[in-house]
């Protein structure tokens, strides 16, 4: 969707190292989200944000931290990377309430730890 | 939390044939969201469902949400190859859309 961008697409580090994921929206949404999926898990919450410098804990949010300073930019920081880190992570936005049209989701960065 | 399975988690159907997708949810939903995802690509929204009973449907795609709002099912009349993908379900059980649980996923293969 041309409304988010992620950043980068893909990327290989080495363990140990810090990671930041970049997500950027031009869609004014206040809510944002970073999951990531892996085979069997289907999507999972890392961290969201309902506002500037407003975020929480979704359910799998050890070893990362997130920052919004900003309406359009979430950032994803792996402090120290992990093997198990390894997987395809995905921003999602909305605008709130139960909408028709549900979140709108960025393509992806596909980040493995080696 | 609430938490959400999808079955089957595979499918391969013949290109004409019909098919269905299910997602079950362990509580009662607010809002039930189906998503296609190509492999590779982000999640296409499909359709959102929230009233018990209620069907939307979409070219050749039809969901519907059960009178208890915990379950729900995803067919597709006529598969074709455009319809091969991964489909998630994704479940809103606060009432605010504000963070949604998805389910697993299906993988779909249509073949010639």
């Amino acid at each position: 969707d041309a409304g988010i961008t992620q950043s980068p697409r893909h990327k290989v580090t080495e363990t140990g190292t810090p990671v930041t994921l970049r997500c950027h929206q031009t869609e004014n949404h206040r809510y944002m989200y970073w999951y990531r999926q892996d085979p069997g898990h289907g999507l999972r919450l890392i961290h969201y944000s309902y506002g500037v410098k407003d975020t929480d804990k979704g359910e799998v949010s050890d070893g990362y931290s997130v920052s919004r300073s900003k309406t359009e930019d979430f950032l994803l920081t792996l402090e120290s990377a992990t093997s198990s880190q390894t997987s395809v992570y995905f921003c999602a936005t909305t605008t709130g309430g139960t909408l028709p049209n549900g979140y709108t989701f960025g393509s992806g960065t596909r980040l493995t730890v080696v | 939390s609430q938490e959400l399975e999808q079955s089957p988690q595979s499918l391969i159907v013949q290109e004409g044939k019909n098919l269905t997708i299910n997602c079950t949810s362990s509580k009662t939903l607010y809002g039930l969201y189906w998503y296609k995802q190509k492999y590779g690509e982000g999640l296409i929204f499909l359709m959102m469902l929230q009233k018990g009973g209620e069907e939307k449907s979409h070219e050749k795609i039809t969901a519907k949400l059960d009178e208890k709002k915990q379950q729900s099912s995803l067919h597709i009349t006529a598969s074709q190859p455009s319809h091969a993908g991964i489909y998630l379900c994704g479940a809103d059980g606060t009432g605010t859309a504000s963070k949604l649980t998805f389910g697993t996923g299906t993988r779909l293969q249509v073949t010639l």
